[in-house]
């Protein structure tokens, strides 16, 4: 079955300190996965995508197919990359969403 | 980018009363639009799809008749909550896809007394 798992409901670190967000998906065909991060009193918008290996806002993600992965990370995190972040997986033209996890940020 | 516009925005109702939320795509035109249920602290649970000009593809264990879903233009997709009850209560979500993206609108959050 197609399920996407965030293991971590709270993520708190730091200003300028490393951060990773780990999700893990399951997936039958080959995956298309995508980051989405919803701030404060503002709605879903998308981060970023695998498919284009992009880098926005100073977050990665790297899709390892061996580890069935798909972990958001950036070097340093800034206090306005708290919010909540949600990995997602293309099923179709549905999107199948992880439970999410909150990263708070301390100045 | 693409723009969605949902509303109402918030709504209270009474309990027996149904409820209707639209949802917009304002810059593009979306065949599919999405909506999603969102429990507090949790994720976002897709309830059905929506197709233009045809009808709606509901999830496993979401009740059609009790979540009326209308595709009827390229732009516009509402949501009707028929009946409210208090367990009704909760945060209702739509997106519309322009190609692989999904646009989420801002949300709707039902309270039924």
């Amino acid at each position: 079955a197609q399920r996407v798992t965030q293991p971590e409901k709270l993520l708190s670190v730091f200003k300028g300190a490393p951060v990773e967000l780990k999700c893990n998906y399951s997936y039958s065909g080959s995956p298309e996965l995508f980051w989405y991060v919803q701030y404060s009193r503002q709605r879903l918008q998308l981060l970023l995508r695998h498919i284009s290996r992009e880098s926005i806002k100073g977050f990665t993600a790297d899709l390892n197919k061996g580890e069935t992965s798909f972990h958001l990370k950036k070097p340093f995190a800034q206090e306005e990359d708290s919010a909540m972040y949600y990995c997602a997986l293309r099923n179709t033209d549905k999107l199948i969403f992880g439970t999410g996890t909150r990263l708070q940020v301390f100045p | 980018g693409a723009v969605v516009s949902q509303h109402p925005s918030r709504v209270i109702c009474k309990s027996g009363t149904s409820v209707k939320i639209e949802c917009r795509s304002l810059d593009f035109q979306a065949t599919t639009m999405f909506w999603y249920r969102q429990f507090p602290k949790k994720s976002l649970m897709l309830m059905a799809t929506s197709n233009e000009g045809s009808k709606a593809t509901y999830e496993q264990g979401v009740e059609k008749d009790k979540f009326l879903i209308n595709h009827a233009s390229l732009t516009l997709s509402t949501l009707t909550v028929t009946s409210a009850h208090p367990e009704d209560s909760s945060f209702y979500i739509c997106s519309a896809g322009q190609g692989i993206i999904q646009y989420f609108g801002a949300g709707t959050r039902l309270s039924v007394l």
